[in-house]
């Protein structure tokens, strides 16, 4: 029940495409989903963050929907670009359970290109 | 603010040693929590400290060890090497007041 599954493992789009990238947890005590990007070589960056108590989240070219009854999420990324190019993980953690104590529970990853 | 620091980045050991990582968050931080990441298992948690004390633990053996000093700073150490540990482990700092985790560059630990 604590895993999260995250699709596809990878996903090739054009610069100025929009992919899209999708997570489905178990968990109903869940209530803190952030999205981190990894470039080779570095630490995990966090991206952006919901919280259910919303169904979107938009920053910058980055946005989470949100489907609590569906027990999913994902994450757009408009106008995509060449830079964009790195490993997308979700995450998902019991915040408000205070529970958590640190763990966040992560999917398998994304490997993003986009070609020029 | 400066980020989370790891020393050092990269570390090549052999089977049966064992190992120190260093870990320095966010300047008022006081939560620091350990991952594993391997190409085959992805990001695993291995445990969190908070002011000193181990709040939570996953699932990996005993030889993997942590402790948090009275300046937020955290060490995890892993005992007999096995070729399997080798990997990036992670740092994440919090506030403690939420689980938004800022991470550290890892440390590439290679066993040979």
């Amino acid at each position: 029940q604590q895993q999260v599954k995250q699709s596809p493992q990878s996903l090739i789009v054009q610069k100025g495409g929009i992919p899209i990238i999708n997570c489905a947890y178990e968990n109903t005590a869940f209530d803190y989903f952030p999205w981190y990007q990894q470039f080779p070589g570095k630490g995990p960056a966090l991206l952006i963050a919901i919280r259910p108590d919303v169904s979107e989240k938009k920053e910058g070219r980055f946005t989470i929907s949100f489907n609590k009854s569906a027990k999913q999420f994902s994450l757009h990324i408009m106008d995509s670009q060449p830079g964009d190019s790195a490993t997308y993980f979700c995450a998902a953690s019991n915040e408000a359970g205070g529970t958590s104590y640190g763990k966040l529970t992560f999917g398998q990853g994304t490997i993003l290109t986009v070609h020029p | 603010k400066a980020g989370v620091t790891q020393t050092p980045r990269y570390l090549i050991k052999t089977r049966g040693q064992q190992v120190t990582l260093s870990c320095s968050p966010i300047s008022g931080h006081r939560s620091v929590s350990w991952y594993q990441q391997t190409p085959g298992q992805g990001l695993q948690f291995l445990f969190e400290y908070f002011s000193e004390t181990q709040r939570n633990k996953g699932n990996f053996p005993g030889r993997f060890s942590g402790r948090q000093f009275s300046n937020s700073r955290s060490e995890m150490n892993v005992s007999t090497l096995e070729l399997g540990d080798s990997a990036l482990y992670l740092c994440a700092s919090a506030s403690g007041d939420t689980d938004t985790q800022y991470f550290g560059p890892g440390t590439r630990l290679t066993v040979l």
